[in-house]
């Protein structure tokens, strides 16, 4: 099956700086990335949609300043927190559309914390 | 604006027992339909999708899904329950107009009893 990888699982920063996290279709190629941010025992709240190639959509609400993210190749795409904060503290996961297809698939996420 | 409604948080079923996790959708156009699981501190892993032909859908993992156009619904089974089904689970939606985000519900807690 297709799969998506995330780097780093778990990573944790001081407040003030910023940390990349990166997410990569392993076996196939991706047009689509998609960002999304889940808080303790709650859904999943999208936060962007990347296309590569292009600037990426951000959802209402998302400081599209302090989410940066970037999709470079059609295998990769990275969000970076800017000037993180304690709030920006969660578990962060990407999803991956194959070219040609129909089906999302997830990466493992990522758990960010900002001491 | 496309939705999905997970009605129940929490799903308590014996090890052995049948196993039902229910969805409802809203969507403009004809429907995507996705179930994931949720592990403890992991990503989502696919199970099955619903594009088009046969309402029964077979998954990973011995799930199944039947897509009911009539009632809205995408629910997901399994005949047997596991307890290494214990999970979140998530039923998700999204249009075949080209809109590729996908729209998920508010997940359900999976418990299967020994």
């Amino acid at each position: 099956g297709a799969v998506v990888s995330q780097h780093p699982s778990w990573v944790i920063c001081k407040s003030g700086t910023s940390v990349k996290i990166e997410c990569r279709s392993l076996d196939f190629q991706a047009t689509t990335m998609f960002w999304y941010r889940q808080f303790p025992k709650q859904s999943l709240m999208l936060m962007a949609t990347s296309n590569e190639g292009s600037k990426a959509t951000y959802e209402q609400g998302v400081e599209k300043d302090k989410f940066l993210i970037n999709h470079a190749s059609l295998t990769l795409s990275t969000l970076t927190v800017t000037s993180a904060h304690p709030e920006d503290s969660s578990f962060y996961i990407c999803s991956a559309l194959r070219r040609f297809g129909n089906t999302i698939y997830f990466g493992e996420g990522s758990w960010l914390t900002v001491v | 604006a496309q939705s999905v409604a997970q009605p129940e948080d929490q799903v308590n079923v014996a090890e052995g027992n049948p196993l039902t996790v229910k969805c409802t959708y809203s969507v403009s156009g004809n429907p995507y339909l996705f179930w994931y699981v949720q592990y403890p501190n992991r990503g989502l892993q696919f199970l099955l999708k619903y594009i088009t032909g046969d309402n029964l859908v077979k998954g990973s993992y011995g799930f199944e899904a039947e897509f009911n156009k009539s009632q809205t619904s995408f629910h997901l089974k399994k005949p047997s329950a596991l307890v290494s089904d214990s999970a979140l689970y998530f039923c998700a939606v999204r249009g075949s107009g080209g809109n590729e985000k996908l729209t998920f519900g508010t997940g359900t807690r999976l418990t299967i009893i020994p």
